[in-house]
C-alpha cells in the first residue's frame, strides 16, 4: 500500500505571496491532518479534515487554511507569506475507523522557504 | 488545552545500553499516546503506541509505559544500536466531543545518539 504522499516537496517563496500545498493518504484513509515543524517551535498541529470538513483547528492565524476533496485528497493555503513561515509541513492520514483508529501515518513534508 | 513536556532533549548511550525517555500530559482525558521517530531529513515514524486502557506495551527492543494517575508514559529502547540514533517525539491525543479525536500534541522531541 503507498504511503502518504506530499507535493512540492520543496518551494521558495517571497514574502506576502501565497502558497499551496497537497497531500495524497494512504488509500482507504479519510483523515488528513497538517503539521508545522519548525527547530523552534516543534511539531504544531494546523487542522483536521474529515469527509470535506475541517473538524479541528489549532493555533494558527487565518491565513493558514485547507480543503479535503472528495477522494480525501488535501490541500493547504498560506496566504501573504511571512519569514516565520519558513517550516516543513507535514501532513498525516488516519483510517479514522468507527472502531476509532487513532494511528497518524505521515508524509515526507513540503520544506517551505519564505525569503 | 493539551500541554506534553518532553525530557530529555538530548540523550546519549553506548551501543547495547538501555534508553529511557519521558514525558508528562496535561490533559486528564488523553486516551492515546504515540511514539515518533524522526531521522535526520525524514517524515515522523510512528514506532509504538499505547492507549488509556492499558499500562504497558512491549514490541521487540521497543516498549512503552503509562502511568495515568501520575499523568505520564516513557518509552524504553533496550539493547540499543546505532540505527536507533533519532529524534523521538512523544504525542498525546485528547478525544473530542462524539468520540473521535485526531489532533496529537507532540513533545519537543529527544535527541538520541547511540555511540560504538
Amino acid at each position: 500500500k503507498a504511503g502518504v504522499t506530499q507535493t512540492p516537496r520543496y518551494l521558495i517563496k517571497t514574502r506576502g505571496q501565497q502558497v499551496t500545498l497537497s497531500c495524497s493518504p494512504i488509500s482507504g484513509h479519510r483523515s488528513v491532518s497538517w503539521y508545522q515543524q519548525t527547530p523552534g517551535q516543534g511539531l504544531q498541529f494546523l487542522f483536521e479534515y474529515f469527509s470535506e470538513t475541517q473538524r479541528n483547528k489549532g493555533n494558527f492565524p487565518g491565513r493558514f487554511s485547507g480543503r479535503q476533496f472528495s477522494n480525501s485528497r488535501s490541500e493547504m493555503n498560506v496566504s501573504t507569506l511571512e519569514l516565520g513561515d519558513s517550516a516543513l509541513y507535514l501532513c498525516a492520514s488516519s483510517k479514522d475507523s468507527s472502531r476509532l483508529s487513532y494511528e497518524q501515518y505521515f508524509g515526507p513534508g513540503t520544506r517551505l522557504t519564505v525569503t | 488545552g493539551e500541554n506534553v513536556e518532553q525530557h530529555p532533549s538530548t540523550l546519549s548511550v553506548q551501543e547495547g545500553d538501555s534508553a529511557v525517555i519521558k514525558c508528562t500530559y496535561s490533559d486528564s482525558a488523553s486516551n492515546y499516546f504515540p511514539w515518533y521517530k524522526q531521522e535526520l531529513g525524514k517524515r515522523p515514524q510512528l514506532i509504538i503506541d499505547i492507549r488509556s486502557n492499558v499500562g504497558e506495551k512491549k514490541d521487540q527492543r521497543i516498549a512503552v509505559t503509562l502511568n495515568k494517575t501520575a499523568k505520564h508514559f516513557s518509552l524504553h529502547i533496550t539493547e540499543t544500536q546505532p540505527e536507533d540514533s533519532a529524534v523521538y517525539f512523544c504525542a498525546a491525543s485528547t478525544p473530542r466531543l462524539g468520540g473521535t479525536a485526531s489532533k496529537l500534541t507532540f513533545g519537543t522531541g529527544t535527541r538520541l545518539q547511540v555511540t560504538l
